[in-house]
């Protein structure tokens, strides 16, 4: 069975300064990984996904995130941290057999000092 | 396009109540995957609709079910509803079904509180 393990519950980071949120993975399959985030009172925004081929992964608002094997990670960074990264993000896996469904982690809330 | 839509927004239940929660997925979308969102369990994955047939179910006793009308609108329905239901739920668009590479179009959720 697959499973995301998200370290760290909640990260602070200053505006302008990197941001990294880690993400590790275990499925009996290759995966497909996705980065959600959610904002106050919404659903979640599809940031960015990794299926096949590159495992460099650019995504929007700046994101990015690389797919290690070898680590069984897709860590989520930025350069630079905005105000209005301020979130909560999830990580997903997706491609357990016979179920497309997604496995969440348990979140990770950004929060962006001035 | 207009992105996936659920209705009502807020819902306020009573235990022993059921309560039945509306998507309109993306025009075009064909595939309706339904999740709970709980601050103690985190988002889990209720079921998926397809060609208004459930293909996948997760682990959420028989309380839960659902439906898929030909429009591909979905609902969702709780009956006997507990305290424990109290939850975010999520409703997801994609294309197609079956196809894991595919991104999941979220929508703004329904919260409901069970007192």
């Amino acid at each position: 069975a697959q499973s995301v393990t998200q370290l760290g519950s909640h990260v602070s980071v200053s505006e302008g300064a990197l941001v990294l949120l880690r993400c590790n993975y275990s499925s009996s399959v290759p995966p497909y990984l996705f980065w959600y985030v959610q904002y106050p009172n919404q659903g979640l925004q599809l940031l960015l996904k990794y299926t096949t081929g590159a495992t460099l992964v650019k995504g929007i608002n700046g994101f990015e995130a690389e797919f290690k094997k070898s680590e069984t990670s897709f860590h989520l960074t930025k350069p630079s941290a905005h105000m209005s990264d301020a979130a909560e993000y999830f990580c997903a896996v997706s491609k357990d057999t016979g179920r497309r469904a997604l496995t969440f982690g348990s979140g990770t809330r950004l929060q962006v000092q001035p | 396009k207009a992105g996936v839509t659920q209705t009502p927004r807020y819902l306020i239940k009573t235990r022993g109540q059921q309560v039945t929660l509306s998507c309109s997925p993306i025009s075009g979308h064909r595939s309706v995957s339904w999740y709970q969102q709980t601050p103690g369990q985190g988002l889990q994955f209720l079921f998926e609709y397809f060609s208004e047939t459930q293909r996948n179910k997760g682990n959420f006793p028989g309380r839960f079910s659902g439906r898929q009308f030909s429009n591909s609108r979905s609902e969702m329905n709780v009956s006997t509803l507990e305290l424990g239901d109290s939850a975010l739920y999520l409703c997801a668009s994609s294309p197609r079904m079956g196809e894991y590479q595919e991104t999941q179009y979220f929508g703004p959720g329904t919260r409901l509180l069970v007192l």
